[in-house]
């Protein structure tokens, strides 16, 4: 089945320092999601990507899509605390009927 | 307000004592899933939902049975649970295939 890999694991970084977390997929997607998991939270949406190629910015998060719909990226900009939390690509599969989840990112940020 | 609710949000319990999480939505959404979570392995999917009387096994199912009979509600039902089955669990629904996905607060459950 489809596989979704998330690097890396962990990640620690001073405050005001960039972040980056990748996705690779073992299948091409259709869209890609991700969202922030705060500790103690659930999960919460933060952006869908459907193009080839797309680049979206939200503030200081800006989402990549690759251009073989393969993987894609979130980086952060300056890191503040409050972007303290696991992040995670989610991409369908199994007829978009299922949404597989990559193991996340845990970014830690020192004041 | 919008939201998707889980009971209990915690939950100690023994080896093969049947237990029954509930979730619901009141979005009026036709998919719902059900997500464990486990240090360094992500969210791995149960079951999910399509639909009322709709289900299907997603990557890690054993153990685990769903109903869908009304389009609110999705519980997760452990027939005996085992220690293995200690996990965070999360359940979550969507309007459909491509949109975003809401989560639950989360059931912490420990099988002893």
């Amino acid at each position: 089945g489809q596989q979704v890999m998330q690097i890396p694991q962990y990640q620690h970084v001073q405050e005001g320092e960039d972040f980056t977390t990748y996705c690779n997929s073992s299948t091409t997607l259709s869209n890609i999601q991700w969202y922030k998991q705060r500790p103690g939270g659930h999960p919460v949406f933060l952006i869908q990507l459907v193009k080839s190629g797309e680049v979206k910015k939200q503030k200081r998060l800006t989402f990549q899509f690759g251009e073989a719909k393969k993987n894609s990226s979130l980086h952060i900009t300056a890191t503040q605390t409050t972007d303290v939390g696991t992040y995670f690509c989610a991409g369908p599969s199994g007829s978009a009927r299922q949404l597989t989840f990559g193991s996340g990112t845990q970014l830690t940020v020192l004041p | 307000e919008a939201q998707v609710t889980q009971n209990p949000r915690y939950l100690i319990t023994v080896t093969g004592k049947k237990l029954t999480v509930t979730c619901s939505q009141n979005m009026n959404h036709e998919y719902m899933s059900w997500y464990r979570q486990d240090p360094g392995l992500g969210l791995r999917q149960i079951y999910y939902s399509m639909n009322v009387e709709v289900t299907d096994k997603g990557d890690v199912p054993e153990g685990y049975k769903v109903s869908r009979k009304e389009k609110r509600n999705f519980p997760l039902i452990l027939e005996s649970p085992s220690p293995n089955q200690t996990s965070l669990y999360f359940c979550a629904s969507r309007a459909g295939a491509r949109s975003e996905q809401y989560f639950g607060p989360g059931t912490r459950l420990t099988v002893t």
